[in-house]
């Protein structure tokens, strides 16, 4: 069983410029969550999917959005990029509520 | 303010020597605890599932339990292979998939 993949699992930008990311979740899983990971914060809950629907939103600015396809395969984008949104982003994908498969995440540089 | 507190940050063993990580946790709400464990340049893997107070779940040298403040990672007899950063997430929210994860305590163990 496949699992969760996530692209690009690396690229760079500079800062003003946007960032669109994708996810493939596990076949029948249809939540797919976002995570933004940095040494200092951790792991912070960005938005989740269900069907195609946002159902839950974290507390990231309006540049942070997402969306979800019918597949159940997500893209998240951030517009207006800076500095501080250098991360690791990761994907999560579950067949209804609890346990999160995650992806390898994409590394985002900002420069 | 919803709050997931991990301890200590990092943590160095002996092989075989056991020890706990504790997760401490103010939420409203709380669905469930979950522990991850995340390897360097991978996303996180999911460990337990905890839901109510008393409840203790165990696997190979892991052992998870759950009071109504706090969790605690049990790690007995530890090997290299368990060296890895130990994550515990809270769940909220009345429906899907929200989860405030703590910072995590990376443990490294010594042969």
């Amino acid at each position: 069983k496949a699992g969760v993949t996530q692209t690009p699992r690396y690229l760079i930008k500079t800062r003003g410029q946007q960032v669109t990311l994708s996810c493939s979740p596990i076949s029948g899983h249809r939540s797919v969550s976002w995570y933004q990971q940095t040494p200092g914060q951790g792991l912070q809950f960005l938005f989740e999917y269900f069907s195609e629907t946002q159902r839950n939103k974290g507390n990231f600015p309006g540049r942070f959005s997402g969306r979800q396809f019918s597949n159940s395969r997500s893209e998240m984008n951030v517009s207006t990029l800076e500095l501080g949104d250098s991360a690791l982003y990761l994907c999560a994908s579950s067949f209804s509520g609890g346990e999160l498969f995650f992806g390898e995440g994409s590394r985002l540089t900002v420069l | 303010e919803d709050q997931v507190t991990q301890s200590p940050e990092a943590l160095r063993l002996q092989e075989g020597e056991s020890s706990s990580l504790n997760c401490s946790y103010t939420v409203s709400g709380l669905r469930g605890l979950f522990w991850y464990r995340q390897d360097p340049g991978k996303g996180p893997e999911f460990l337990f599932t905890l839901y109510s107070a008393g409840e203790e779940k165990e696997k190979e040298r892991l052992k998870a339990t759950l009071t109504k403040k706090e969790s605690f990672l049990h790690i007995t007899a530890p090997k290299p292979e368990d060296s890895a950063t130990y994550l515990c997430a809270v769940q909220v929210g009345y429906t899907g998939n929200q989860f405030y994860f703590g910072t995590g305590t990376s443990l490294t163990v010594i042969p």
